[in-house]
């Protein structure tokens, strides 16, 4: 079946680590995207990619890096510069067609800092 | 700027009855599309519902059906005779193209109680 897929569901961090998000998709979508949802909050978006090997800053990129080096992948470094990273992440893929947008998500991922 | 607001932060419905989730958007782009997404306490985002900026008629998908009223920017979900499961959050989005960029926004969400 065609997907989306976060891993790890659950994560933990200490203060001052780098941690890496998964986000990995087989359906075949150009367009990837990673957004950071707060409690109570809607979706902000943290970077995106339209095309393997480039990426670019959504509204909140600060503390946050990306790669895409492969269609298929598109992983999310929390870096221990992102001064509250404890949050619910969620990545998407999406397919253009007939000048619609649709993203469909992942699982997502659950970062606490401790 | 595009902007979408959800002015209801939570709404009641009992069992078997409709109900309407509020949605107002603000942009100056003649071309976007408005999406409705639920998430339920598992955290996932679902589809369901779309209704691009040209279309005449109004979308429907099962149950779901969107308001779409252009003149006044608003696109209201309804939810027809409500079941428990679909007690959720309920997020508004809307898709703008600016070149070649395909970004939804949206909106802080309503969360939605459906009581038996």
């Amino acid at each position: 079946d065609g997907g989306i897929t976060q891993s790890p569901k659950y994560l933990f961090r200490k203060e001052g680590q780098n941690v890496t998000l998964s986000c990995e998709q087989n359906l075949n979508h150009d367009a990837m995207y990673w957004y950071r949802q707060d409690p109570g909050q809607g979706l902000r978006l943290i970077y995106y990619s339209q095309i393997v090997n480039d990426f670019q800053k959504g509204d909140i990129a600060e503390g946050y890096s990306v790669s895409r080096e492969k269609k298929e992948s598109f992983p999310l470094t929390v870096t221990s510069a992102q001064k509250n990273p404890t949050a619910f992440y969620l990545c998407a893929s999406s397919r253009v067609w007939e000048g619609r947008n649709e993203q469909f998500f992942g699982p997502g991922t659950r970062l606490t800092v401790l | 700027a595009q902007k979408i607001t959800q002015t209801q932060p939570g709404m009641f419905v009992q069992e078997k009855e409709a109900v309407t989730l509020d949605c107002t958007y603000d942009t100056s782009d003649q071309s976007y599309g408005l999406f409705w997404y639920k998430q339920p306490s598992s955290g996932e985002m679902i589809f369901l519902i779309y209704q691009g900026s040209y279309d005449e008629q109004n979308a429907t998908e099962g149950r779901y059906s969107l308001n779409f009223q252009k003149a006044r920017k608003s696109a209201n979900l309804v939810i027809s005779a409500s079941q428990l499961g679909d007690s959720a959050m309920y997020f508004c989005a809307m898709s703008f193209s600016g070149g070649s960029n395909y970004k939804l926004t949206f909106g802080k969400g309503t969360l939605l109680t459906v009581n038996p």
